[in-house]
């Protein structure tokens, strides 16, 4: 079935550098869905994009949403320790009747 | 505003029992979701459920279901409980479904399954 594939797995940065999560559809998505899990805490939403090429910020985070919108990715710059957690994109496939597939998520830890 | 509340939040069944979940979402909100989370599989789509019909489905075998009440609130059912149903199971409650497509999700703080 369709599938949302994230990279990598894990992430291991120093404070102050910057990440990136990538996220692949192989179907075209409706629009996607990110979302932060901090250790031990439930799914929380950051934001959602819905046009081709959308990019959108909140302060250090930067959001991209492909031109075939397939692909997307989250990038934070200057990391920080409260960024610790695992990032989820969720993408909605249309054709599915409307059902959010989420891709396995990417884990981040921060070294002070 | 409350959040979604999920109880219990820890349960320990032995396999073969049964065990049903409860999730309250946000006032207002009117489509209920519930996801398995485990470390080796993220999160899974198990189903939605709006005005008391199932929405959408993941894939999951028939030991696992659920319903919607009138209030809008949730339960989960897994009979013939294995080893492997092990999990965080978490409830999402939406607005409601916008031209057909899933809105976004408020996650409660999940029910920790362990079957033993």
């Amino acid at each position: 079935g369709q599938q949302v594939m994230q990279i990598p797995q894990y992430q291991h940065v120093q404070e102050g550098e910057d990440f990136t999560t990538y996220c692949n559809s192989s179907t075209t998505l409706s629009n996607i869905q990110w979302y932060k899990q901090r250790p031990g805490g439930h799914p929380v939403f950051l934001i959602q994009l819905v046009k081709s090429g959308e990019v959108k910020k909140q302060k250090r985070l930067t959001f991209q949403f492909g031109e075939a919108k397939k692909n997307s990715s989250l990038h934070i710059t200057a990391t920080q320790t409260t960024d610790v957690g695992t990032y989820f994109c969720a993408g909605l496939i249309y054709n599915q009747g409307g059902k959010l597939i989420f891709g396995q998520g990417t884990e981040l830890s921060v070294k002070p | 505003k409350a959040g979604v509340t999920q109880t219990p939040r820890y349960l320990i069944k032995t396999r073969g029992q049964q065990v049903t979940l409860s999730c309250s979402p946000i006032s207002g909100h009117r489509s209920v979701s519930w996801y398995q989370q485990t470390p080796g599989q993220g999160l899974q789509f198990l189903f939605e459920y709006f005005s008391e019909t199932q929405r959408n489905k993941g894939n999951f075998p028939g030991r696992f279901s659920g319903r919607q009440f009138s209030n809008s609130r949730s339960e989960m059912n897994v009979s013939t409980l294995e080893l492997g149903d092990s999990a965080l199971y978490l409830c999402a409650s939406s607005i409601l479904p916008a031209q057909g497509l899933t809105d976004t999700q408020y996650f409660g703080p999940g029910t920790r399954l362990t079957v033993l």
